[in-house]
């Protein structure tokens, strides 16, 4: 069955170090996404990415932060200048339809920690 | 602002039923969904309703959508010890793609 892959796993940082998440989305998929989980907390929404371009985004996703994707597979999620409360597991999410019957399938997440 | 709402924990014998409950604000809610995340692992989507359904069922889970309220149920028939993991209730509206989760609900199987 297709799944979303996402690498690193996990990533230590240093504070004020560019960050790049990488995730492989499903290969029909059309759109995709980048969520973050602090730990003990919600599940959060950050962008949503359609045509190359941003379609949504959250207050979270300030200037410190940009999608791409760079070929016909990678979507990436940077992180300029990391701060210590960029520290959260990171899920990237793909969907092959908008609208009705939309539905999101996650990858496995990326354990960010800035030190 | 929208919120969802879950309790955190809840423990079954196995072999019993579990329900899972959610509440949601935002009244335009379209689509409700339903994720299951194991340790160490990702969000697995398990089911999701539209809102002008009031029920679906698939295969051991049922699913129980009471509009009026804004509650959303997910029971789990013959809970088995692979069952144990945290459930995500998530919705989304019609406008937005965004998904609002809750902060899960931590289901323990005991044998």
């Amino acid at each position: 069955e297709p799944e979303v892959t996402q690498t690193p796993s996990h990533q230590v940082t240093q504070m004020g170090q560019e960050v790049i998440l990488r995730c492989v989305p499903i290969s029909n998929h059309l759109y995709f996404y980048w969520y973050r989980q602090i730990l003990g907390q919600k599940v959060e929404f950050l962008v949503s990415f359609y045509n190359n371009e941003i379609s949504e985004k959250s207050e979270i996703f300030d200037d410190q932060f940009s999608v791409e994707r760079p070929d016909g597979s990678n979507f990436t999620l940077k992180i300029r200048s990391t701060k210590l409360e960029d520290s959260a597991m990171y899920f990237c999410a793909s969907s092959d339809l908008g609208g009705f019957r939309e539905t999101q399938y996650f990858g496995p997440g990326t354990r960010l920690l800035v030190l | 602002g929208e919120d969802v709402e879950q309790s955190l924990f809840l423990s079954v014998r196995e072999g019993d039923s579990s329900v899972i409950n959610c509440t949601y604000t935002d009244s335009s809610s379209t689509y409700l969904y339903w994720y299951k995340q194991e340790p160490g692992a990702g969000l697995q989507l398990l089911t999701y309703i539209f809102s002008n359904m009031d029920m679906k069922q698939d295969q051991r889970l049922t699913v129980l959508l009471n509009k009026k309220d804004k509650h959303l149920s997910l029971r789990i028939a013959d809970t088995q010890t692979g069952d144990s993991a945290i459930y995500f209730c998530a919705e989304r509206g019609d406008s937005s793609y965004k998904l609002i989760f809750g902060s899960g609900t931590r289901l323990l199987v005991r044998p």
